[in-house]
């Protein structure tokens, strides 16, 4: 059964660096999101990404976050300039078109030191 | 403004006794609902949809417009249900899905 890859599993960065959290979806997938779990927290909505560009983001997705898909497989995360409040779960996902749910990739964790 | 409720964080019960997982939602227009599961240390697995009204590992939910719930329920709990239960809504006209803040299933043998 194909999956969401995600890449790296668990990623330590020193605060003020640039991370890129990569993601495959699913092939034939048309959307696709990242959310966020902080450590005990709710699952968070942070975009949401159809043909080649952001349909929709949260208020968490400021001016330090983008998306990529640079070559129409991946799916990129970048944080620009990291705080240690973005140590958390990054979840990517992706869905086909209609009334269908989204399938999650097994989520990179980010620690900011 | 969308909404899901999951009241419980916790939710202990014995091997063989009746579950049910709560969740309202806050919607004005046609929601699809969901639930997730989240075994320990693995990804976020769709269990149930409601537009299927299917049943999946014994679970079953039914969307309740009236009182806009979506309770998961499961006549006989088994030990291998413990795991993290996500409602998720996404409405009719947009993209995103909204998580509940989850319910923590203990069964205990």
């Amino acid at each position: 059964e194909p999956e969401v890859t995600q890449t790296p599993s668990h990623q330590v960065t020193q605060m003020g660096q640039e991370v890129i959290l990569r993601c495959v979806p699913i092939s034939n997938h048309l959307y696709f999101y990242w959310y966020r779990q902080i450590l005990g927290q709710k699952v968070e909505f942070l975009v949401s990404f159809y043909n080649n560009e952001i349909s929709e983001k949260s208020e968490i997705f400021d001016d330090q976050f983008s998306v990529e898909r640079p070559d129409g497989s991946n799916f990129t995360l970048k944080i620009r300039s990291t705080k240690l409040e973005d140590s958390a779960m990054y979840f990517c996902a992706s869905r086909t078109g209609g009334v269908t749910e989204a399938f999650f990739g097994q989520g990179t964790r980010l620690t900011v030191v | 403004a969308q909404r899901v409720t999951q009241p419980e964080k916790l939710l202990s019960v014995f091997k063989g006794a009746p579950v049910e997982l709560k969740c309202n939602y806050s919607y004005s227009g046609s929601p699809e609902l969901f639930w997730y599961v989240q075994y320990s240390r693995q990804r976020l697995q769709l269990l149930l949809r409601h537009i299927s009204r299917e049943s999946i590992k014994g679970f079953t939910a039914d969307l309740n417009k009236g009182e806009t719930s979506f309770h998961l329920k499961k006549p006989f709990a088994q030990e291998e249900d413990s795991a993290m239960y996500y409602c998720a809504l996404r409405g009719d006209n947009f993209n995103k899905f909204y998580f509940g803040s989850g319910t923590k299933l203990n069964v205990k043998p």
